[in-house]
């Protein structure tokens, strides 16, 4: 079936530094969905991607669709400490269900 | 309502028990989703309607678990003689377009089931 990468697994960076994370497929997807989880809440959407080389912002994050189609990228400038959480991908091929990654954790230090 | 709402947030139930969670998705929304989740993973599917249509079922781990949404809204997700691996947070999401539109989905706070 359908699997999703994500990398890194984990990261701590230093406040103010920039972040870059991944997410890659074994299919081709038509979607793309990141979501960020903070302990003990659901998963909140982030950014929506529908069209390969698409270049998505929403205030300090950034996501791109894959020109192949199997992958996607998620940045984050100038990071601050409510960053923190646990960043999902999560991706589907038309007529098939999304598909989650098994997440990147944040740590950001002061 | 405003958001995806679920119920109970917390359940303890024994070994052998019926459960059910309910699930009370954005108002309007065409699509509702059910996922399962363990610590630290990402979600894993379980099952979808469109309306009150369970247009797959695929993700259901054993005929044990079962999903309805008689009137296209409301759903509920019944878990029968809950067994110790069937613990962990069960999550309801839906979206405002067909499953197969470009569309993206959004989740509850979940449902965190124990059994003992």
């Amino acid at each position: 079936g359908q699997q999703l990468n994500q990398s890194p697994q984990s990261m701590f960076i230093q406040e103010g530094e920039d972040v870059s994370m991944n997410c890659t497929s074994s299919s081709i997807f038509n979607t793309w969905l990141w979501y960020k989880q903070e302990p003990g809440e659901g998963p909140v959407l982030l950014i929506a991607l529908y069209k390969a080389g698409e270049l998505t912002s929403n205030g300090r994050l950034t996501a791109q669709f894959g020109i192949t189609r199997k992958d996607s990228f998620l940045n984050i400038s100038a990071s601050i400490p409510s960053d923190v959480g646990i960043y999902f991908c999560a991706g589907r091929s038309y007529g098939q269900n999304f598909v989650f990654g098994p997440g990147t954790r944040l740590s950001v230090l002061p | 309502g405003a958001g995806v709402s679920q119920s109970p947030r917390y359940k303890v139930t024994k070994r052998g028990q019926d459960v059910a969670l309910r699930c009370d998705p954005i108002s309007g929304h065409v699509s509702l989703y059910w996922y399962r989740q363990a610590l630290g993973q990402g979600p894993e599917f379980l099952t979808y309607f469109n309306y009150e249509a369970q247009q797959d079922k695929s993700g259901l781990p054993n005929d044990r678990f079962s999903a309805e949404r008689p009137e296209g809204s409301i759903s509920t997700l019944t878990i029968q003689r809950t067994e110790q691996r069937d613990s962990a947070m069960y999550r309801c999401a839906s979206s405002s377009l067909g499953h197969d539109s470009g569309n993206t989905i959004y989740f509850g706070e979940g449902s965190w089931l124990t059994v003992v």
